[in-house]
């Protein structure tokens, strides 16, 4: 059974920091990985979909990598800024379910400290 | 264009009553899925319909849980009997490949 898992559950920093955040999967038979971001009370926003044969994508200050064989996936923001300030949600695809379905892990609370 | 849109965005209910939940897809999205996520936790899988019918409702918790589409596009999330367990934001997402899929803005549930 997939498992995300993301790490750390929390991060604060001050402005303008570099910073990276992990997700990790159990199993790497996936299709795609994305990345999204969430606002409290309000819904989600895709950021960067990878899909299983690339490396990393870029959006503006956001990289998103992915290293399949080990599991893993990091997405680095640059020079961070308080409106970066959210829950960042990754999810995977695999091909264990027909449907296309997302499995997620459990989120990074990311807090830029003006 | 419009996106997905769900109503209401808020729902406070009492334990035992019945509740419905909707979701309008982007236009010609023929995917549609529903999740579920709970305070501190990331979404989790419900229901999947492809077209008209329920393609995959694997993730209903039990039987309270049901879910329909018929016409193929504005799909309702039926809760019964709803229980305190049930409180969670429900989201809706649509999608036209299996690439990627399209988020509502949630209903926040709350049973009292």
């Amino acid at each position: 059974k997939q498992e995300v898992t993301q790490i750390p559950a929390a991060l604060s920093v001050p402005e303008g920091e570099n910073l990276v955040l992990n997700c990790s999967f159990t199993d790497s038979a996936i299709y795609n990985l994305q990345w999204f971001r969430q606002d409290p009370g309000k819904g989600l926003t895709s950021l960067l979909l990878i899909q299983s044969s690339q490396r990393e994508q870029t959006s503006g200050r956001l990289n998103a990598s992915l290293d399949k064989s080990s599991g893993r996936s990091t997405l680095y923001i640059a020079a961070s800024q308080p409106g970066d300030s959210a829950t960042y949600l990754c999810a995977v695809i695999d091909y264990t379910h027909s449907n296309y379905q997302l499995i997620w892990g459990a989120g990074t609370k990311l807090i830029i400290k003006p | 264009g419009a996106g997905v849109s769900q109503t209401p965005s808020n729902k406070v209910t009492e334990k035992g009553k019945y509740v419905e939940l909707r979701c309008d897809p982007i236009s010609g999205h023929t995917a549609l899925y529903w999740y579920r996520q709970s305070l501190g936790q990331g979404p989790e899988f419900l229901i999947y319909f492809q077209g008209t019918g329920a393609a995959d409702d694997s993730g209903l918790p039990n039987d309270r849980f049901f879910a329909v589409r018929p016409e193929g596009s504005v799909s309702t999330l039926k809760i019964q009997r709803t229980e305190r367990g049930d409180s969670a934001v429900y989201l809706c997402a649509s999608s036209l490949t299996e690439d990627e899929q399209f988020f509502g803005p949630g209903t926040r549930l709350t049973v009292l």
